[in-house]
């Protein structure tokens, strides 16, 4: 089985701040990795696919990158509306999430 | 647009059979490519996939949950059910079902259910 990890469990940031979290594959995915955003009491998100490639609709803040085992999600500069729990999930067999990272307020 | 749309039991008692059935609606699941899943999340915790369908019924599991985990699809109806036996507390969580972004179950999901809080307790 695939593993999945992801650092740091808890980012406390401010608004307009850069935020980078990293996921790590316990073997390599290739490019086959997703980004979700969930908030309390709802469903996640999709925000990223194949690492890089941004979901319609989403703001193009947010970016993601890397291939392989090593992977990230960057958030160019904090919204109010982005403190929020960030999974990662990869895909290339079958489907593991990460544990979360919570951004939270500074 | 597109909605599935979780229902079933709140409450299933310890050693018996948490039953799930999505509902999708503003589409139908027999005329896409997509496959349909179910994931799960205890409270505070993580997400765990459990297994995903295509509409001519072909299924992929979580190997985890594999011996316990049956999802059938019912085109008529538009909906697809999962069940999950012999459960304990662990199995608590909540379930959601989502739709695979692409062909195949090797994608993500980008369309899910609002969530159905499973407890199990007796």
């Amino acid at each position: 089985d695939i593993q999945m990890s992801q650092s740091p469990s808890t980012l406390s940031a401010s608004v307009g701040d850069r935020v980078t979290i990293t996921c790590r594959a316990s073997q390599t995915i290739s490019s086959w990795l997703a980004w979700y955003q969930q908030k309390p009491g709802k469903a996640p998100k999709l925000l990223i696919y194949k690492a890089s490639s941004l979901e319609s609709g989403v703001p193009s803040r947010f970016s993601g990158s890397g291939s392989g085992t090593e992977f990230t999600l960057t958030i160019s500069s904090l919204q109010p509306d982005d403190f929020a729990t960030y999974f990662c999930q990869q895909y290339n067999s079958p489907g593991t999430f990460g544990p979360g990272t919570k951004v939270e307020f500074k | 647009q597109l909605q599935l749309q979780e229902s079933g039991p709140g409450l299933v008692k310890p050693s018996e059979t948490l039953s799930l059935t999505c509902t999708v609606s503003g589409g139908s699941i027999s005329r896409s490519s997509y496959y349909w899943g179910w994931i799960r999340q205890p409270p505070g915790k993580g997400l765990e996939w459990i297994g995903s369908i295509y509409f001519t019924g072909s299924t992929y599991y979580n190997p985890s949950l594999k011996s316990r985990v049956t999802i059938s699809v019912d085109t008529s109806k538009n909906q697809f059910s999962l069940k999950l036996s012999s459960v304990t507390a662990a199995d608590t969580a909540v379930y959601y079902c989502a739709r695979h972004s692409g062909l195949g179950p090797n994608n993500a999901f980008d369309i899910w259910g609002q969530g159905t809080m499973v407890t199990v307790s007796s």
